[in-house]
C-alpha cells in the first residue's frame, strides 16, 4: 500500500524554537507538497516542491522554509516557531502534475 | 487566481437519506480538475472523487457522486444513503493548469463541511 508518513502525530514547541516536521513518501513521486490547515481556512499551501532540490513557495510561506535533499523526504522548517504557527500540518505528494494527492495522516503542532 | 468557495459550514443529514454538499469554484483556466476529499476525525485525507473539466459526464464512485454544472462553475458532491461513518469534514479542490503552465498541480481547497449523520 502506498504511503505518505508524517514523523510525529502530536509535537508541541515552545515559542522561538526551531521545528523540523519531516514527511517520507514511498511511491517515487516527484512532488510534494506541504499545507496547514486550520479551522474555517481549509487547507493553505505553505510549500511546495516538483524534483529534488527543488522548491516553489505557496500562498502562506511566511515564517517557514523547506529542504528536498531526497526525492522521498520533504522537510517543512519553523525557523523560529510562534504561536500564530499553531496548526495542523499536512504533507501530501503526486506523480505528476495531473494527478490525485496522497496524504500523510497530518502533525498537530502547538507552539507555547 | 483560483478560488474555491464552500458555503456550508456544517450539514446534518438522517442515516441512509442523501445529501448534497455544495462547491463552486472560480478560475480563467478551461483545463482544471475538481477533487473531493473526506477528512474523519482522526485527520487522514480520503480521496472519494474526481472530475476533469472536459468530462463529459458527470463522474460517480459508488454512493459518491458529482454534480458538475461546468456554466454555473458548481462541483456539488452527493452522498446517497448517508451511513454513520460518513461523519467528517468534506472538502473541496480544484487543481489547474493541466495541460501545461507552471502550477505544478497545486490543489487549491475550500474551507470545508462538517458533515454529521444522525441515526
Amino acid at each position: 500500500d502506498v504511503k505518505v508518513t508524517q514523523s510525529s502525530r502530536y509535537l508541541v514547541k515552545r515559542t522561538g524554537e526551531k521545528v523540523f516536521l519531516e514527511c517520507v513518501q514511498d511511491m517515487d513521486h516527484e512532488n510534494m507538497f506541504w499545507y496547514r490547515q486550520d479551522p474555517g481556512l481549509g487547507l493553505r499551501l505553505i510549500y511546495f516542491s516538483y524534483d529534488v532540490k527543488m522548491k516553489e513557495k505557496g500562498d502562506i510561506p511566511e515564517g517557514y522554509s523547506v529542504s528536498r535533499e531526497k526525492k522521498e523526504r520533504f522537510s517543512l522548517i519553523l525557523e523560529s516557531a510562534s504561536t500564530n504557527q499553531t496548526s495542523m500540518y499536512l504533507c501530501a505528494s503526486s506523480l505528476v502534475r495531473y494527478s490525485g494527492y496522497t496524504f500523510g495522516s497530518g502533525t498537530r503542532l502547538t507552539v507555547v | 487566481a483560483q478560488k474555491i468557495t464552500q458555503t456550508q459550514p456544517g450539514m446534518f443529514v438522517q442515516e441512509k437519506e442523501a445529501v448534497t454538499l455544495d462547491c463552486t469554484y472560480d478560475t480563467s483556466d478551461p483545463s482544471y480538475g475538481l477533487f473531493w476529499y473526506k477528512q474523519p476525525s482522526s485527520g487522514e485525507m480520503i480521496f472519494l472523487i474526481y472530475q476533469g473539466s472536459y468530462d463529459q459526464q458527470n463522474a460517480t464512485e459508488g454512493r459518491y457522486s458529482l454534480n458538475f454544472q461546468k456554466a454555473r462553475k458548481s462541483a456539488n458532491l452527493v452522498i446517497s444513503a448517508s451511513q454513520l461513518g460518513d461523519s467528517a469534514m468534506y472538502f473541496c479542490a480544484m487543481r489547474v493548469g493541466l495541460t501545461g503552465g507552471t502550477s505544478y498541480g497545486k490543489l487549491t481547497f475550500g474551507q470545508g463541511t462538517i458533515l454529521t449523520v444522525h441515526p
